[in-house]
C-alpha cells in the first residue's frame, strides 16, 4: 500500500509568517493529495486538494505544490493568523484501492504566535 | 445542506464487549468511509460502503464490520473489544463510490475501551 509521511511533525511561526509543511509518498500511482484541517476536539476539514496532472493549486493564502517526479507535495499558507493554528495532515490516495482510501501522513501541529 | 452526524459522540465500554456506532452522510452523498484514528496519529481507512455494500477494506481484522442502508447511513460494529480500539472514529461521507476523492467527515466518536 501507500506510505505518507510528514514532516516537521510540530511548527511555530510568527503571526504574518509562512508556513509550510512537506509530504512525500511512496506509491507512483498516487493521483489525489488532498490536505485536511484538525483544530483540537473537532472534524478534519478539508483545505484545498489537487490532483496528479497538475503542479499548483492556490486558493487564498493557502497554495499546494506537488513534485510527481520526487514525489512529494508541500502545504504553503502564506500570512499566518492566529484562528491558522491546528494539526494539519496531508493525504494520498491510489486508484487501485479507491478514492476514498486515504492513507494519511501523521500530522503537524501549527502554532501561530501572536 | 446537512453535514457528516456521528453519534454517540463518546463511549466506554470494556475488553470483550461489541459496539455500534453510527453516521448518517452529507445530503446528496451516497458514499460513507469509516476511519480510525489513534491519539496523536492520522486517521486510517477501515471500509468504505457504497449501494450498500462494503467496496474497499483497509488493514483491519473482520470483527470490525459494517452496514450501509438505503437512506445511505451507516454503521460501525467491532466485536470482541481490546484495549488497542481505543481511538476516534471517523465518519466522512462522498459521492460516486470510489470515484470521488473529496471526502466530509463527521465530528467522530471517541471510544474508550477499559
Amino acid at each position: 500500500g501507500e506510505n505518507v509521511e510528514q514532516h516537521p511533525s510540530t511548527l511555530s511561526v510568527q503571526e504574518g509568517d509562512s508556513a509550510v509543511i512537506k509530504c512525500t509518498y511512496s506509491d507512483s500511482a498516487s493521483n489525489y493529495f488532498p490536505w485536511y484541517k484538525q483544530e483540537l476536539g473537532k472534524r478534519p476539514q478539508l483545505i484545498i486538494d489537487i490532483r496528479s496532472n497538475v503542479g499548483e493549486k492556490k486558493d487564498q493564502r493557502i497554495a499546494v505544490t506537488l513534485n510527481k517526479t520526487a514525489k512529494h507535495f508541500s502545504l504553503h499558507i502564506t500570512e499566518t493568523q492566529p484562528e491558522d493554528s491546528a494539526v494539519y495532515f496531508c493525504a494520498a490516495t491510489i486508484p487501485q484501492t479507491g478514492a476514498n482510501n486515504l492513507f494519511f501522513g501523521t500530522g503537524t501541529r501549527l502554532t501561530v504566535i501572536p | 445542506e446537512t453535514g457528516v452526524t456521528q453519534s454517540p459522540t463518546h463511549l466506554i465500554k470494556t475488553r470483550g464487549q461489541q459496539v455500534t456506532l453510527r453516521c448518517s452522510s452529507q445530503s446528496g452523498h451516497n458514499t460513507v468511509s469509516w476511519y480510525q484514528q489513534a491519539l496523536g496519529q492520522g486517521p486510517q481507512f477501515i471500509f468504505q460502503y457504497y449501494r450498500e455494500e462494503e467496496n474497499g477494506r483497509g488493514n483491519f481484522p473482520p470483527r470490525f464490520s459494517g452496514l450501509q442502508f438505503p437512506n445511505y447511513s451507516s454503521e460501525l460494529n467491532v466485536n470482541a473489544l481490546e484495549l488497542d480500539d481505543s481511538a476516534l472514529y471517523l465518519c466522512a461521507s462522498s459521492f460516486g463510490g470510489k470515484r470521488e476523492g473529496k471526502l466530509f467527515f463527521g465530528s467522530g466518536t471517541q471510544l474508550s475501551v477499559l
